[in-house]
């Protein structure tokens, strides 16, 4: 069966460092992957895409790689802040021709000042 | 400006009674979508329309009825509202073309049926 597998637990970091959340799938073979941040109370928020035959992109403080072959998603964000502390959703497209994304249940980031 | 507007925010009901929830978008969008968020913080994709035409409807019981009156609007109504039904039910939009599926959600409306 399908399946987007996000970290359930909690990421605590120190403000200052990296954060690398990690999203790997199976049984998908997406055209793309996204980001989404999600506050409490609140609709999720597009960060970022990458496409299949892309390997990183980036985005201010964020950095997003992907790997096919390893049927995986990094989500990095640099010199993190308080601020980023958020919910992270991925999603992906199963290819399927709908382009409609599947989202994982997501990891919540806690940066500590 | 409010690109995605969902109403109400909140939504308390009984068993058995029927509501709606409002969608409208600004943006210009041609493909809106309905999505269900439960309590394990689960989003799954309920309905898709495009230009007014669904294009997706997930696995979802026949008491969910979307209705899209133009393309800017998409609302939800629901029959005979079940404990399960107890959610948040987020409205989005995404931009022509089928190549992206970026999505932009709305506020979420937070149903509870008692």
């Amino acid at each position: 069966s399908q399946k987007i597998e996000q970290n359930s637990e909690a990421l605590n970091i120190q403000e200052g460092k990296t954060a690398t959340l990690t999203c790997n799938y199976t049984n998908y073979s997406p055209a793309y992957l996204q980001w989404y941040r999600q506050d409490p109370g609140r609709g999720p928020v597009f960060l970022l895409l990458i496409r299949e035959n892309e390997k990183e992109k980036r985005k201010e403080r964020l950095k997003v790689t992907f790997d096919t072959t390893l049927k995986q998603s990094l989500f990095h964000i640099t010199a993190s802040q308080p601020a980023d502390s958020a919910t992270y959703l991925c999603a992906l497209d199963d290819a399927g021709g709908s382009y409609i994304p599947t989202f994982g249940r997501g990891t919540s980031l806690i940066v500590h000042p | 400006d409010t690109a995605v507007s969902q109403t109400p925010k909140y939504l308390v009901t009984q068993m058995g009674n029927d509501k709606s929830i409002k969608c409208e978008q600004n943006l210009g969008h041609d493909t809106m979508y309905w999505y269900k968020q439960d309590s394990k913080k689960f989003l799954k994709i309920m309905f898709s329309y495009n230009n007014k035409e669904l294009i997706i409807n997930e696995t979802v019981p026949n008491r969910f009825s979307p209705k899209s009156p133009d393309k800017a609007h998409l609302n939800l109504h629901i029959n005979s509202l079940e404990l399960g039904d107890s959610a948040v039910y987020f409205c989005a939009s995404s931009p022509p073309g089928t190549s992206l599926g970026e999505q932009f959600f709305g506020p979420g409306t937070r149903l509870t049926v008692l």
